[in-house]
Order: structure tokens, then C-alpha cells, then sequence
């Protein structure tokens, strides 16, 4: 069982905003940053948020991240239907020294 | 423009070791933290553990007896050795890289394209 949870999936309709949660504890995203992953079928996951809420360059703004004490949230707005796929939170874990990643959110877009 | 490349064998035997390498072309290895992550079929992503040249690697614990993670800088590849697999071992295994003078709290923010492990006699 993951120490992160996120909601199994989450759905919205072109153009909406939706909001992945993520849930952890004071040992992961209480202390240390969170970063999220957009994860399409046979290809490489790839970041869309660091630190939190830092974005690489070449990541829309339409996707943000925040945090608040032990849970982590990424919204996505204006929500496109190449945006459907997999998404995954990760924090770094004090208390073990490792990282850790959330069960995966499948997002669709109905 | 860094790319990453896994490879090594796709099938193991049972009670034996699984040994990957991730060659890296485009720039050094040197100044980032360089993490394996896997993910089993059906499964959501696993960190295996990270390796910073010149720094001690840390490990997943549920996996720390098993793995090694080590980076040789003249070859500029990064290897990952897992000893008594299991079929719960067989998975798609990435090599993944921080941020350059980052920390091995920024994350990982590029990955291979992965190379599959199946795990059978």
C-alpha cells in the first residue's frame, strides 16, 4: 500500500478544471516537496511539477501544483483530451530515505 | 539535448540477478542524482533507489539488501543489480535524472523510454 494516496481516477469535460489529490504524512509531504507525473501508456512519464509548484520549461500553465500540510493537490485547467491519462504524485520520505509515489490517478476526459 | 537508454536482459531466472544499464549521451553524468524506477505490470511506479557520483546511494528499504546502484563517469552509464529475483521483480524499469547541482529532492526530470524484465525458468 502506497504511503501517498490518490484518488483512483478523476474525470472532467473538455475545457473544465480538475484537481488530483494527493495524501501523505509529516515524514513525506509535510517536509519535503512534491513532484507529479503525467504517465501515457508506452511512453516515459514525464514531470509537469517540482518543489511543489514549479514547473520544467515546455509544461503548459495550465497544469499547477500546490500543497497544504501533508496533502498536495494538481490542478489542471482548460482540461484537453490529450490531457487523459495516468498521473502519480511522488514526495521525498524522511523517515525511510526514499521516495515515494502515490498509486496513480487515471484521469478521462469525457 | 540528454537522452537515456536502458538496457539489458528482458528475461531472468528465477533466484538470479537482474543487472541493467542506462548509457546516457548528451552530457556527463557527473552533478546529477540519477534514480532506477519501476513499474510492474498493472502497478504503479516503484523507486528503486538513486546514485549521485561521489555521494553514498540511497535504496528503496523494502529492496536495499538486493539492489546496487552504482555510475561509472568514463563510460558515462549508470547500472542497477538486483540479486534473488522473484516474480514479483518482473516489471518495466526506468533510469530517470535530476537537476543539474540539484538536490535529490527536485525530482526526476528525465527519463529512458524503460526496458522490460520478465522474470521466469
Amino acid at each position: 500500500q502506497s504511503l501517498l494516496t490518490q484518488p483512483p481516477s478523476v474525470s472532467g469535460t473538455p475545457g473544465q478544471r480538475v484537481a488530483i489529490s494527493c495524501s501523505g504524512s509529516n515524514s513525506n509531504i509535510g517536509r519535503a516537496s512534491v513532484s507529479w507525473y503525467q504517465h501515457l501508456p508506452g511512453a516515459a512519464p514525464k514531470l509537469l511539477i517540482y518543489r511543489s509548484d514549479q514547473r520544467p520549461s515546455g509544461v503548459p500553465d495550465r497544469f499547477s501544483g500546490s500543497t497544504s500540510g501533508t496533502s498536495a493537490s494538481l490542478a489542471i485547467s482548460g482540461l484537453r483530451s490529450e490531457d487523459e491519462s495516468d498521473y502519480y504524485c511522488a514526495s521525498w520520505d524522511d523517515r525511510l530515505s526514499a521516495w515515494v509515489f502515490g498509486g496513480g490517478t487515471n484521469l478521462t476526459v469525457l | 539535448q540528454m537522452q537515456l537508454q536502458e538496457s539489458g536482459p528482458g528475461l531472468v531466472k528465477p533466484s538470479g540477478t537482474l543487472s541493467l544499464t542506462c548509457t546516457v549521451s548528451g552530457d556527463s553524468i557527473n552533478g546529477y542524482y540519477w534514480s532506477w524506477i519501476r513499474q510492474p505490470p498493472g502497478k504503479g511506479l516503484e523507486w528503486i533507489g538513486h546514485f549521485y557520483y561521489g555521494g553514498s546511494p540511497d535504496y528503496n528499504p523494502s529492496l536495499k539488501r538486493r539492489v546496487t546502484i552504482s555510475g561509472d563517469p568514463s563510460k558515462n552509464q549508470l547500472s542497477l543489480q538486483m540479486t534473488s529475483v522473484t516474480t514479483a521483480d518482473a516489471a518495466l524499469y526506468y533510469c530517470a535524472r535530476g537537476l543539474y547541482g540539484g538536490s535529490h529532492l527536485d525530482g526526476f526530470h528525465i527519463w529512458g523510454q524503460g526496458t522490460m524484465v520478465t522474470v521466469s525458468s
